[in-house]
């Protein structure tokens, strides 16, 4: 089945930018949507196609696609920030959905 | 506004069947260009995608679990069901939701993302 491969941590200091990749064979093909979710919460979509930026969502946050691999990057982090990072897009077809395997974003 | 809950039992055995009712607000499906999800999480694990239902009816489900899931909806009541066969203790998870609309980019359906969640509700599997 398809997978979405994401690194399982993500450590950086106020006020730098985090960067949070998300490979995928199907990325070329199939947009991509990351979601934030922090402890005890539903997840909230941050980024849609790629590098749409939701209402609501900070400009800090934005999102980029290079071949395989999508990027969610978020600059100036703050505290408020650190969460679970998920991206989601679809096999080659379209049919099947799929999530990364989530990325934990620490924010020193 | 769009809101979504999710409900159904909290605890289920080994081999039972589990149904769970997705009740929402501030849309409807039989809009064109909406869809409902459900997606679910173990304890401390990632999101899990399951099943989606469109608008039309249409419907697709993880390759994974296919064989055991059911989507269907309830336009006039304004619910999506999610059955899943032959529970096992593994499948212990919050389950989740979720709205998602889809936009048309020279003839192909575009999802914009899973953008209203509901709260979830925890489901336990244990005899």
């Amino acid at each position: 089945s398809y997978e979405l491969t994401q690194p399982p941590s993500v450590s950086v200091s106020p006020g730098q930018t985090a960067r949070i990749t998300c490979s995928g064979d199907a990325l070329p093909k199939q947009y991509a949507y990351w979601y934030q979710q922090k402890p005890g919460q539903a997840p909230v979509l941050v980024i849609y196609k790629d590098s749409e930026r939701p209402s609501g969502i900070p400009e800090r946050f934005s999102g980029s696609s290079s071949g395989t691999t999508v990027t969610l990057t978020i600059s100036g982090v703050q505290a408020e920030d650190e969460a679970d990072y998920y991206c989601q897009s679809a096999d080659s077809s379209g049919t099947s959905w799929v999530f990364g395997g989530g990325t934990k974003l620490t924010v020193l | 506004q769009i809101t979504l809950k999710e409900s159904g039992p909290t605890l289920v055995k080994p081999t039972q069947t589990l149904t769970l009712t997705c009740t929402f607000s501030g849309f409807s499906l039989s809009t064109s260009g909406v869809g409902v999800g459900w997606i679910r999480q173990p304890p401390g694990k990632a999101l899990e995608w399951l099943a989606l239902i469109y608008w039309d009816d249409d419907k697709r489900y993880s390759p994974s679990l296919k064989s055991r899931l059911t989507i269907t909806k309830d336009t006039s009541k304004n619910q999506v069901v999610l059955t899943m066969t032959n529970m096992d203790p593994v499948d212990t998870a919050t389950y989740y939701c979720a709205h998602v609309s889809f936009t048309m980019v020279r003839g192909v359906i575009i999802p914009t993302g899973f953008d209203y969640w509901g709260q979830g509700t925890l489901v336990t599997v244990s005899s």
